[in-house]
């Protein structure tokens, strides 16, 4: 069964400090790890996926499979960057994505 | 192109009533989801369908049905609501594993 695990339900820094996001996963093959972002009153939106190795809004994300981790990372944080994000995990079972519980992440001034 | 549509964006149901909430996509994306997103427990998959006339289960699949006589269509349908439905219903479709979602459905049911 595959597994997506988002340790910190909430999250709060200080505008400018560096910020990371935590998931971790269990699946037996080669998973497809994404991070999804939710702003306030919009729509779930990728942020970035594992395979495109690209930085997204300053963000960037690492898939670690000795320690089973995907942990999101930002050096420097903005206000904007106030939201909910959610790790997820697509297997070998087509496009279907199993969801970890989410982080609310506030951005404080 | 609209992408990913929902109706409707607020209903408030009583205990036991019935409804169906549509989704609608124009990308012609052959895969469709329905997800339930609730506090602390992220979005958990209901139903999905991997092209027009094909439904599946998924991780919370029970009191719902699902429809998808029209490949841009998907609809969830809740034959006698109870409070546990109550929940927001966010409908997905995917091209090349990106899953592009609707605006959701706040559902209250009293």
């Amino acid at each position: 069964a595959q597994r997506v695990t988002q340790p910190e339900k909430l999250l709060s820094v200080f505008k400018g400090a560096p910020v990371e996001l935590k998931c971790n996963y269990s699946y037996s093959g080669s998973p497809e790890l994404f991070w999804y972002v939710q702003y306030s009153r919009q729509r779930l939106q990728l942020l970035l996926r594992h395979i495109s190795r690209e930085s997204i809004k300053g963000f960037t994300a690492d898939l670690n499979k000795g320690e089973t981790s995907f942990h999101l990372k930002k050096p420097f944080a903005q206000e904007e960057d106030s939201a909910m994000y959610y790790c997820a995990l697509s297997g070998t079972s087509g496009s279907r994505l199993t969801f970890g519980e989410g982080t609310q992440l506030t951005v404080n001034p | 192109n609209a992408g990913v549509t929902q109706t409707p964006k607020f209903r408030v149901l009583k205990t036991g009533q019935s409804m169906t909430l549509l989704c609608a996509q124009d990308m012609n994306h052959e895969y469709m989801y329905w997800y339930r997103q609730d506090p602390g427990m992220g979005l958990r998959l209901i139903h999905y369908s991997v092209g027009e006339g094909t439904t599946a289960k998924g991780e919370v699949p029970d009191g719902y049905n699902v429809s998808r006589l029209k490949k841009q269509n998907f609809l969830l349908g809740l034959e006698s609501a109870a409070p546990s439905q109550t929940s927001v219903y966010f409908c997905a479709s995917t091209e090349y594993n990106e899953q592009f979602f609707g605006p959701g459905t706040r559902l209250t049911v009293l």
